[in-house]
């Protein structure tokens, strides 16, 4: 079985800090990892994907995200956080041996970036 | 190019209706899904549909829903007897084929049971 943890419904900071929103997975074989983010009254979005090769991936909007093995995280991080950056963020995993199962995604984490 | 596009995008309806929902996917995607999104929640999985293989319909949460896709176009996800509880978001994504692809989102289809 396949599954993702976001452990924290809703984090809070400040334009201009570092951001992380937290990821851990559990998988059948080699991972595939994604994040979306959700805006308000808007669909989902893609935001980056790892899936083999450098363990920190670049995304859209200054995102990115490092893919820890021996942790199983896959943490969302962003340089200096800005305003328009608040929405909801969902993590995604699908493991390498899970047949043809679709993504499973997290419960979503709420940033809120406060000016 | 052209995105998921879902129709409607809003749908108020009475308990006990029938309602049929729509999503078009991108235009060579053989992957399509859907999810449902309660208020404040995150995803929870439908079905998916993937080329000429049988759907999954795992995430099905009773008889009252289905779904449909006519080749690797359009799809349509039916709800029988709507109750109250069905009241939520409905999101298609479709994508290129089964991950390690993307899945790109529609809008959604904000649905409303009285």
């Amino acid at each position: 079985a396949q599954s993702v943890a976001q452990p924290e419904d809703q984090v809070n900071v400040a334009e201009g800090n570092p951001l992380t929103v937290k990821c851990t997975y559990s998988v059948s074989g080699n991972p595939y990892l994604f994040w979306y983010v959700q805006y308000p009254n808007r669909g989902l979005q893609f935001l980056l994907k790892y899936i083999t090769g450098d363990n920190l991936v670049k995304g859209s909007y200054g995102f990115e995200a490092e893919f820890n093995k021996s942790q199983t995280s896959f943490h969302l991080k962003k340089p200096s956080a800005l305003v328009s950056d608040s929405a909801l963020y969902f993590c995604a995993v699908r493991g390498s041996n899970s047949g043809n199962t679709p993504l499973v995604f997290g419960k979503g984490t709420r940033l809120s970036v406060i000016a | 190019g052209a995105g998921v596009s879902q129709s409607p995008s809003n749908k108020v309806t009475e308990k006990g209706k029938d309602v049929e929902l729509r999503c078009d996917p991108i235009s060579g995607h053989t992957a399509l899904y859907w999810y449902r999104q309660r208020l404040g929640q995150g995803l929870e999985f439908l079905i998916y549909f993937q080329g000429n293989s049988a759907p999954d319909k795992s995430g099905l949460p009773s008889d009252r829903f289905s779904a449909e896709r006519t080749g690797e176009s359009v799809s349509t996800l039916t709800i029988q007897r709507t109750q109250q509880e069905d009241s939520a978001v409905y999101l298609c994504a479709s994508s290129l084929a089964l991950t390690p692809y993307e899945q790109y989102f529609g809008p959604g289809t904000r649905l409303t049971v009285t």
